[in-house]
C-alpha cells in the first residue's frame, strides 16, 4: 500500500501564474481534503471532495478550485498566484464517512511563487 | 465556529524525559474527537493518538497518553520516555461529523525537540 502520495514535491512559479497540484489517495479511500500549511503555522482546510464533488470548503478565495477524478485521484488548481499562497500544500484522505476518523496525510508539495 | 489553541509554540525535553503539550479547544458540540499529530522534518502528518469525546477513559498508545477534560475543553499529550524520534511538530485537532461528511480543525502546533 503507497499511502497517500502526491506530485510534484517541490514546485516555483511566478505571480499570476497558474499551477495543478495532484493526489492520490491511500488505496480505500474515497474522501480526498486539502490543507495550505504555511510555515510555522498549521494545516488550514481547502476544501474536500467525495464522489467528484465539493462537500466543503473553507476560507479559500475561487482562486483555488478542485477536482477528483473517479479513481478518487484529486488536483488542486490555484490561478493568479500570489506571494502569499507560498505553501506546503497537503492532501489528506479518508474512508467514506471518516471511517475511524482517522485521516492519511501525504508528504505535501512546497509551492513557492516569486 | 470552533476553534483549537496550542499555546505553546516550542519545547524541549531531555531524551528520556516526560513532556506534556498542550491543547484547548471551543466548540459547542457535545459529540466530536479529538487528535494528536505529529509532523516530522520530512513532512508527512501521521496520528499519534485519537480521543472520542464520548469516552471518559484517556486514550493511551505506548509511550503517549492524552489528558482529557471535557468540561474545561482540555487535551493534552503526554510523551514519556522521549526518544530523538520524537522530534517534529505536533498538532492538536479537532473533528466533528457534519452532514455527508466531517470537518477538521487544527492547532497551529508545538515544535518539540527532544535532547540528546
Amino acid at each position: 500500500d503507497a499511502g497517500v502520495t502526491q506530485s510534484p514535491t517541490h514546485l516555483i512559479k511566478t505571480r499570476g501564474q497558474q499551477v495543478t497540484l495532484r493526489c492520490s489517495p491511500k488505496s480505500g479511500h474515497d474522501t480526498v481534503s486539502w490543507y495550505q500549511q504555511a510555515l510555522g503555522q498549521g494545516p488550514q482546510f481547502i476544501f474536500q471532495y467525495y464522489e467528484e464533488e465539493e462537500r466543503q470548503r473553507g476560507n479559500f478565495p475561487d482562486r483555488f478550485s478542485g477536482h477528483q477524478f473517479p479513481n478518487y485521484s484529486s488536483e488542486l488548481n490555484v490561478n493568479a498566484l500570489l506571494l502569499g499562497d507560498s505553501a506546503l500544500y497537503l492532501c489528506a484522505s479518508s474512508p467514506t464517512g471518516g471511517g475511524n476518523n482517522e485521516q492519511f496525510f501525504g508528504p505535501g508539495t512546497r509551492l513557492t511563487v516569486l | 465556529a470552533q476553534t483549537v489553541t496550542q499555546s505553546q509554540p516550542e519545547m524541549s525535553v531531555q531524551e528520556a524525559e516526560t513532556v506534556t503539550l498542550s491543547c484547548t479547544y471551543d466548540t459547542s458540540e457535545s459529540n466530536y474527537y479529538l487528535f494528536w499529530y505529529k509532523q516530522p522534518p520530512s513532512r508527512q502528518m501521521i496520528l499519534v493518538i485519537r480521543q472520542e469525546a464520548y469516552k471518559q477513559q484517556n486514550a493511551t498508545e505506548n509511550r503517549f497518553s492524552v489528558n482529557f477534560q471535557k468540561a474545561a475543553k482540555s487535551f493534552s499529550l503526554k510523551i514519556s520516555d522521549s526518544q530523538l524520534g520524537d522530534t517534529a511538530m505536533y498538532f492538536c485537532a479537532f473533528m466533528k461529523h457534519v452532514p455527508g461528511t466531517y470537518k477538521y480543525i487544527f492547532g497551529t502546533g508545538t515544535r518539540l525537540k527532544v535532547l540528546a
